[in-house]
């Protein structure tokens, strides 16, 4: 499936690292959002963009920072990580805002030593 | 705060029977139910979905149930195949946001 990508598909960082995960869609979506999955928990919404403006944050830590330069993209830059980072970050995409079906991208699992 | 709650949180079947997977919702305003299937090491992909003014859906094997007044749905999958082992998550809400229930891990025993 090529409808959403996202890279790199692992990564293994130290706390004091900066990095960058990439997400992209191919579908033509107007909202873009990242989740947090951790083992035994259910998904965790982190932020979700539509029509490139940030319409949600979920009280995530500010050592994790959004960006979406265009309706196509949307980054999560990381920095100072904690062990308790580790996941599974997963991006997807919907056609709006507004009650859309999700379309997910494979997911990045993410190491923090 | 809003919350769905999923269970059972495993489900062992055998081969050909079917499996039940409930969830409740608390935010009264949730208005559209999707239901995903996450096989080992690959991402959620959605099966089937209903929204609030729909009270059932099928789609072969897979049916989705919605009872609004007392805010849960199920879904219902029959004649099991090992190829529907995976862990299914169902979601709750609207306007662009989803809360995922905590996920049911299926297992379907040939």
């Amino acid at each position: 499936e090529t409808g959403v990508t996202q890279t790199p598909r692992h990564l293994v960082m130290g706390m004091t690292n900066k990095k960058s995960l990439k997400c992209e869609q191919h579908l033509g979506h107007n909202a873009m959002y990242w989740y947090k999955q951790s083992a035994k928990k259910p998904l965790e919404l982190m932020f979700v963009y539509s029509l490139e403006e940030r319409v949600e944050n979920n009280s995530v830590p500010s050592r994790f920072s959004p960006e979406c330069p265009n309706s196509s993209h949307l980054f999560l830059h990381l920095h100072t990580l904690q062990p308790e980072d580790s996941a599974l970050y997963l991006c997807a995409s919907s056609q709006d805002f507004s009650g859309s079906v999700q379309f997910f991208g494979p997911g990045t699992r993410l190491t923090v030593l | 705060g809003e919350n769905v709650e999923q269970h059972p949180s495993t489900l062992s079947v055998q081969e050909g029977d079917s499996a039940v997977i409930k969830c409740t919702y608390s935010d009264s305003a949730s208005n559209y139910f999707p239901w995903y299937k996450q096989e080992l090491g690959k991402r959620p992909q959605l099966i089937i979905d209903i929204r609030s003014n729909v009270g059932e859906k099928k789609d072969q094997r897979i049916a989705v149930t919605l009872n609004k007044t007392a805010k849960h749905f199920s879904l219902h999958i029959t004649e099991t195949q090992p190829e529907d082992s995976a862990v299914y998550f169902c979601a709750a809400g609207g306007e662009g946001k989803l809360i995922f229930g905590q996920g049911t891990e299926l297992s379907v025993k040939p």
